[in-house]
């Protein structure tokens, strides 16, 4: 079935540093694909997505490109700040009814 | 934010308990959703609803019901909580744009422990 996989965490990274979580996907059409961001205690948030290859979204300085060769999306900052730790969700939606979620990567950044 | 409140925000209940989560929304978007989150699971839907009375089941949707009366409420019911619905629980909605555009939003989240 479709599914969404992430990388493990917890990723951890001393600010500044550049980053990246990986995320592949399996799907039987032609999903869009979007990150999600949840703060701790918070719910989620939008943080960029994609709808068609090659894509690319982006917010905040993070940026993610869709390609469709190696079904991936992965996530990119080129320098992370503290106020960048938390949990981070890839997913993907083929007929917009749902969406699948990843398992999630914990991202804790040290000044 | 895209206007969805969640009710209550903690809750603590015991095994066996009906247990009522409310989602409100304020710009009358027609999709919402219940979702769960679990550790190693991330998060999985039990129900969504396309309209006034229009529901449908999702990924994990035993031992859940949900009712749809109004466009800004969405409700969902624990007939009997067991330790296993222990999780925290988002609502969403769906803001419907151009075809593959469409984007879900998520509420605050409600964390509820069954004992």
């Amino acid at each position: 079935g479709d599914s969404v996989t992430q990388m493990e965490g917890p990723v951890t990274l001393s600010e500044e540093a550049f980053l990246t979580i990986n995320c592949t996907y399996t799907a039987t059409g032609y999903p869009s694909l979007f990150w999600y961001v949840q703060y701790p205690g918070e719910g989620l948030q939008l943080l960029l997505k994609a709808t068609k290859a090659d894509d690319k979204g982006s917010n905040k300085g993070f940026e993610a490109t869709y390609r469709k060769e190696t079904t991936s999306f992965h996530l990119e900052k080129g320098s992370v700040q503290v106020s960048d730790s938390a949990v981070y969700f890839c997913a993907l939606s083929l007929n917009t009814d749902k969406l699948i979620f990843g398992t999630g990567t914990r991202l804790q950044v040290f000044p | 934010d895209a206007g969805i409140t969640q009710s209550p925000r903690h809750k603590v209940t015991e095994t066996g308990t009906p247990v009522t989560l409310r989602c409100h929304q304020t710009e009358n978007h027609r999709y919402m959703y219940w979702y769960r989150q679990d550790p190693g699971h991330g998060l999985r839907l039990i129900h969504y609803s396309y309209g006034v009375k229009d529901t449908d089941k999702g990924e994990v949707s035993d031992g859940y019901s949900v009712s749809r009366s109004k466009t800004e409420d969405f409700l969902l019911t624990l007939e009997s909580a067991t330790s296993s619905q222990t999780s925290v629980y988002f609502c969403a909605i769906r803001q419907q744009g151009a075809v593959k555009t469409d984007t879900q939003y998520f509420g605050p989240g409600t964390r509820l422990t069954v004992l």
